[in-house]
């Protein structure tokens, strides 16, 4: 089975400041997805960023962005100009194409994430 | 508008006492999925389904089934629900993980917040 690591329960940051969230899995598959959602206190699950893992370029979308090291098996999630509404739960999630538990979406534990104005 | 909805948002029942939890997209999603969400655990997938007629177990598929007769209707039957059973459901549906927009194409339910006493 795949799993998905999340070592950091609770962060904080600034407002205005960047804060990066880790994740690291596990996997024998080369052909995968990676994605990293956000949780606010409405309970609603929205995708934030996807990477996919034949592409060496890293995913960026605004204020987030990605380094995904594929040899370490890493997926940091870089948050840039924090926002207030950046507060949330995060969850990195892994999602295989081929193998043994291939389409099966699995998720880290999450971390939570509070902005301090 | 593009959404998945899941009934009931909210739910109280007994032990062993049958129900079964509804979601629908209307986006001709093709793949489509359960979860459910425990405090420190994270989401953990239940069921999916590829497509019509085609469905496979998750991480935690005991006590659970499923049926994909519609395209767009995915429901979630717990026969005999029990207390261990108590949790947050997702629904969630994807045309495809390999096909672009990748952002328009993953879209999670609201939410039901089960309780079993």
């Amino acid at each position: 089975a795949q799993t998905v690591t999340q070592s950091q329960p609770e962060m904080s940051v600034q407002e205005a400041e960047t804060v990066t969230l880790s994740c690291t899995y596990d996997t024998s598959e080369s052909n995968y997805y990676l994605f990293w959602y956000k949780q606010p206190p409405s309970r609603q699950m929205i995708l934030v960023i996807r990477q996919e893992a034949y592409k060496q370029q890293n995913a960026t979308e605004n204020r987030f962005s990605v380094n995904f090291q594929k040899a370490a098996k890493s997926f940091s999630l870089k948050i840039s100009d924090s926002q207030l509404g950046d507060t949330a739960m995060y969850f990195c999630a892994f999602f295989p194409t081929s193998g043994a538990g291939s389409y099966q979406l699995t998720f880290g534990k999450g971390t939570k994430l509070s902005v301090i104005p | 508008e593009a959404q998945v909805t899941q009934n009931p948002r909210y739910l109280i029942t007994v032990t062993g006492k049958k129900l079964t939890v509804t979601c629908s997209q209307n986006m001709n999603h093709e793949y489509m999925s359960w979860y459910r969400q425990d405090p420190g655990l994270g989401l953990r997938q239940i069921y999916y389904s590829m497509n019509v007629e085609v469905t496979d177990k998750g991480d935690v598929p005991e006590g659970y089934k499923v049926s994909r007769k519609e395209k767009r209707n995915f429901p979630l039957i717990l026969e005999s629900p029990s207390p261990n059973q108590t949790s947050l459901y997702f629904c969630a549906s994807s045309l495809s993980f390999s096909a672009a927009p990748w952002r328009d194409e993953q879209f999670f339910g609201p939410g039901t917040r089960l309780t079993v006493l």
